[in-house]
């Protein structure tokens, strides 16, 4: 079963524009994790923050993570044509071998 | 260096044949996952290896789904007499170390996709 709530399933908007996709997560968490994935690159590693921490920073990624609302928001800033692809939470429990609990994605697509 | 590979990329497989998944991890990366990802879906999880040890199969959908790395590099994910809500695409992923609530990062291989007609 998958634990991650993500929103919105699907979203479009223009080369430039600044993208926000949120997830939301059910149980207590060791570090949340983004994931891109487009039939060309397969799944990739994006941004990873730890349970302590509440935001942090990687290009034109910003990620912020809220435990008390379980739930985290990443930001793409000026989007290019080239970010069109499906984006995942995922969630890492302190106890799971390290395993990952992934979301249902959101569809991002950016119009040049 | 290289990354994770998987064979084969796709897979079709008449509703009660067996097939065999294959990945090979990056060098020297101890842990590897199984993970099953459905059509509009996320992955998810099937089984943990550390080194050739199964640690976690608690993903396993059911005992037709086995899995092994002997050892402790290649793993070959078999499913027995396939059925139609088999049709997923298996990704496989390694990390370096041992990850009991560490934070290694994940790298995956293309996966395969599996079509069972």
């Amino acid at each position: 079963s998958q634990q991650g709530e993500e929103d919105p399933q699907a979203l479009s908007i223009q080369e430039g524009e600044n993208a926000t996709m949120n997830c939301s997560y059910k149980t207590s968490i060791n570090n949340l994790q983004w994931y891109r994935q487009n039939s060309g690159r397969g799944l990739v590693h994006l941004i990873l923050i730890r349970s302590n921490e509440r935001e942090k920073h990687s290009g034109r990624l910003r990620v912020t993570l809220d435990t008390s609302k379980k739930s985290s928001s990443l930001l793409i800033t000026a989007s290019r044509a080239a970010d069109t692809a499906s984006y995942f939470c995922a969630v890492q429990r302190g106890t799971s071998y390290g395993k990952l609990t992934f979301g249902q994605g959101t569809i991002l697509t950016v119009h040049p | 260096g290289a990354g994770v590979s998987q064979s084969p990329r796709y897979k079709v497989a008449k509703r009660g044949q067996d097939v065999a998944l294959r990945c090979d991890p990056i060098s020297g990366h101890v842990s590897l996952f199984w993970y099953q990802q459905a059509l509009g879906q996320g992955p998810e999880f099937l089984t943990y290896f550390q080194n050739e040890a199964q640690l976690d199969k608690s993903g396993l959908p059911s005992d037709r789904f086995f899995a092994e790395r002997p050892e402790g590099s290649v793993s070959t994910l078999k499913i027995q007499r396939t059925q139609q809500e088999d049709s997923a695409v298996y990704l496989c992923a390694s990390s370096e170390k041992r990850t009991s609530g560490g934070t290694d990062t994940q790298y995956f291989g293309p996966g395969t996709r599996l079509t069972v007609l």
